[in-house]
């Protein structure tokens, strides 16, 4: 079983909803990372936080708006998306990410369809 | 720019042969290299790293991975494959310096089949 816990498994929603992805990791890691996926491609990243704090942006859509209220909780807050944004979204988070020597923990993912 | 390739989109073995799953990479400085395995509607999995020391690194469930610095290869072995084995497998380099620090770089994936 994954470390990481990731909420919900699958989620639906139309392109005028507002919805939240949620990630959590109880290892003491201090980096927490946003990735999307589509199908059997790599993970592609999107934020990074460190000690709390967003330290990367890739240039990601502003309807994407991440969160991490503490060093366990990351979210990841969906507005007016379109179709071409359903995906799997990956949590992971590492010890620092400034360990450069410590992998990923990947959650398992949720599944967004929109529609 | 740091880059990974991983040259064959499929890898078919029979159970019980050896496999290899090829990775060939770009990166400045020293290569902190990573192998992770994709179950079907699964996050990706850590299996072995490579940061430094000796050349054959073992990970989790039989497999290892030889470095080869000249040939800037991180090849992933297995001496007997496995029908569970059956996944698609990444290859990473971590960044480490400038707009790539802490960055993970991956492989476009092989799709490992095992036939009984």
């Amino acid at each position: 079983d994954t470390e990481v816990t990731q909420t919900p498994k699958h989620l639906v929603m139309g392109m005028t909803n507002k919805k939240s992805l949620k990630c959590e990791q109880h290892m003491g890691h201090r980096a927490m990372y946003w990735y999307k996926q589509k199908a059997k491609k790599p993970p592609e990243l999107m934020f990074v936080y460190s000690y709390e704090k967003l330290s990367i942006n890739e240039s990601v859509p502003s309807r994407f708006s991440p969160e991490c209220p503490n060093s366990s909780l990351l979210n990841l807050h969906l507005h007016a998306l379109q179709p071409e944004d359903s995906a799997l979204y990956l949590c992971a988070s590492s010890q620092g990410s400034g360990a450069f020597n410590s992998p990923l923990h990947f959650g398992n993912g949720t599944r967004l369809t929109v529609t | 720019a740091q880059s990974v390739a991983q040259p064959e989109d499929q890898v078919n073995v029979a159970e019980g042969n050896p496999l290899t799953v090829k990775c060939t990479y770009s990166v400045s400085g020293n290569p902190y290299l990573f192998w992770y395995v994709q179950y079907p509607n699964r996050g990706l999995q850590f299996l072995l790293k490579y940061i430094t020391g000796d050349n054959l690194v073992k990970g989790s469930y039989g497999f290892e991975a030889e470095f080869n610095k000249s040939q800037t290869s991180f090849h992933l072995k297995k001496p007997s494959a496995l029908v569970s084995d059956s996944a698609l497998y990444f290859c990473a380099v971590r960044g480490v310096y400038n707009t790539n620090a802490g960055k993970s770089t991956f492989g476009d994936g092989t799709t490992l089949t095992v036939k009984p």
